[in-house]
């Protein structure tokens, strides 16, 4: 079990960029969610999806993110444009079913200047 | 967004003492409870969980207290030690939305 995979693990862009980040879920786990960690704001769901399909994207801050979920495998998040308020540590975790426990990956800490 | 709150934001205890987390839930329908350990540089990971038909359970130094009629929740650390110094979050529904986080320092 290799666990959740994020990439990258850091990515430092400039204001205005588009950013993408990646997630492998673990391998059978039917539920994927991401989540934004600052210190002002904690740790927030932006979006979920069960068996790839968005379920609830109201945590989702505005327009400029977007999150994709092509196969049971990969999921993206987008962000564009980026912004310097957009600084903050990405987690993406998964888990097998309903009331199941989350595994989350090591996150994609991002600073946009 | 929080559907828990948690108290404290942080927490300073000294080695071998109780270090206790609490949190409290609005929605009568939510049926799992579980606890997340938090390291730096790492994402969080699951120390414990409880359903809301038991009002207690343990596993090692690690305790939850369950009050439903309270709609309060509770995280009980007996025998504190160093290594347990991270953030704690709980959370109390199957979208899994967090509460604010406590941090814990264990003072040798």
């Amino acid at each position: 079990d290799a666990g959740v995979i994020q990439s990258p693990r850091h990515e430092v862009t400039e204001m205005g960029q588009e950013v993408t980040l990646r997630c492998k879920p673990i391998s059978g786990h039917n539920s994927l969610f991401w989540y934004r960690q600052t210190m002002m704001r904690g740790l927030e769901l932006l979006i979920y999806f069960n068996n790839n399909v968005p379920i609830d994207d109201s945590g989702m801050p505005e327009d400029r993110f977007s999150a994709k979920m092509p196969n049971a495998s990969f999921s993206t998040l987008k962000i564009q444009p980026s912004e310097p308020r957009d600084s903050a540590v990405y987690f993406c975790a998964s888990r097998l079913n309903r009331g199941s426990p989350l595994h989350f990956g090591n996150g994609t800490r991002l600073t946009v200047t | 967004q929080q559907q828990v709150k948690q108290s404290p934001q942080s927490l300073i205890v000294q080695k071998g003492g109780i270090s206790i987390i609490n949190c409290a839930y609005e929605n009568t329908a939510f049926d799992y409870f579980p606890w997340y350990q938090q390291f730096p540089g790492k994402g969080p990971a699951l120390l414990i969980a409880i359903r809301p038909d038991v009002s207690e359970k343990k596993e090692g130094r690690f305790t939850i207290s369950f009050n439903k009629s309270a709609k309060q929740f509770s995280l009980h650390i007996m025998d504190s030690q160093p290594g347990d110094s991270a953030t704690y979050f709980c959370a109390a529904s199957n979208d899994m939305r967090f509460g604010a986080g406590t941090r814990l320092t264990v003072k040798p």
